[in-house]
């Protein structure tokens, strides 16, 4: 597609509950970030693909945090034995620094 | 590691004036930097970027940003701001050079604007 694409776009879930969210990212795209944001928050680093390096994952808070990406397509991110402070907007983007980095809409995730 | 600080929190603008959003960059050599804007509810939308060559770029919406490595900033102007530009604003940095570092975003400027 034209965009950078995430489903759900919203979800709610049970306390305990694990949930997995997905990034389509733009073709091309070697790069893909994941990053979290809470209500009226910046933007919290969570981890980082390029092409087949191995991920950067030193922004992941804790080890319920996991994410995969199948080469230079789709990203799942994972979340075990969900929280209530997990709750919050999870964005995907890609791209390169030569032509900036492309943002999903984000995935509202409400733990209950 | 790159660090990214926007000092204004809020700011506040009567439609029609000027804007000047500020940004500061921590980081030894000359960083790729981006400017992104969130409308509420919304996903963020690249505004420009810098990477090299002219100070001076120019980006979508009528904004542009000018890169100061005397003073490690990337300020964001707009000559004369529209009701529409009422939006969270995001300064952020990636470093040159490859390597696994994140994009390093700032913790937003809330631009207000008056009637």
């Amino acid at each position: 597609g034209a965009g950078v694409s995430q489903s759900p776009s919203n979800k709610v879930t049970e306390k305990g509950k694990d949930v997995e969210l997905r990034c389509d990212p733009i073709s091309g795209h070697t790069a893909l970030y994941w990053y979290r944001q809470r209500l009226g928050q910046g933007l919290e680093f969570l981890i980082y693909f390029q092409g087949n390096s191995a991920p950067d994952k030193s922004g992941l808070p804790s080890d319920r945090f996991s994410a995969e990406r199948t080469g230079e397509s789709v990203s799942t991110l994972t979340i075990q034995r969900t929280q209530q402070e997990d709750s919050a907007v999870y964005l995907c983007a890609s791209g390169g620094v030569h032509y900036g980095y492309t943002f999903g809409s984000g995935t509202r995730l409400t733990v209950v | 590691a790159q660090s990214v600080t926007q000092p204004d929190i809020h700011i506040t603008v009567s439609e029609g004036a000027s804007l000047e959003l500020r940004c500061n960059y921590s980081y030894g050599a000359t960083p790729y930097l981006f400017w992104y804007v969130q409308s509420p509810g919304q996903g963020l939308q690249l505004l420009l970027k810098y990477f090299s060559g002219d100070t001076l770029v120019q980006g979508i919406k009528g904004f542009e940003a000018e890169f100061k490595r005397s003073q490690s900033s990337f300020n964001l102007r707009k000559p004369s701001v529209h009701w529409s530009d009422a939006a969270e604003y995001f300064c952020a940095v990636r470093r040159s050079g490859g390597g696994a570092d994140g994009l390093t975003f700032g913790k937003g400027t809330h631009l207000i604007i008056q009637p």
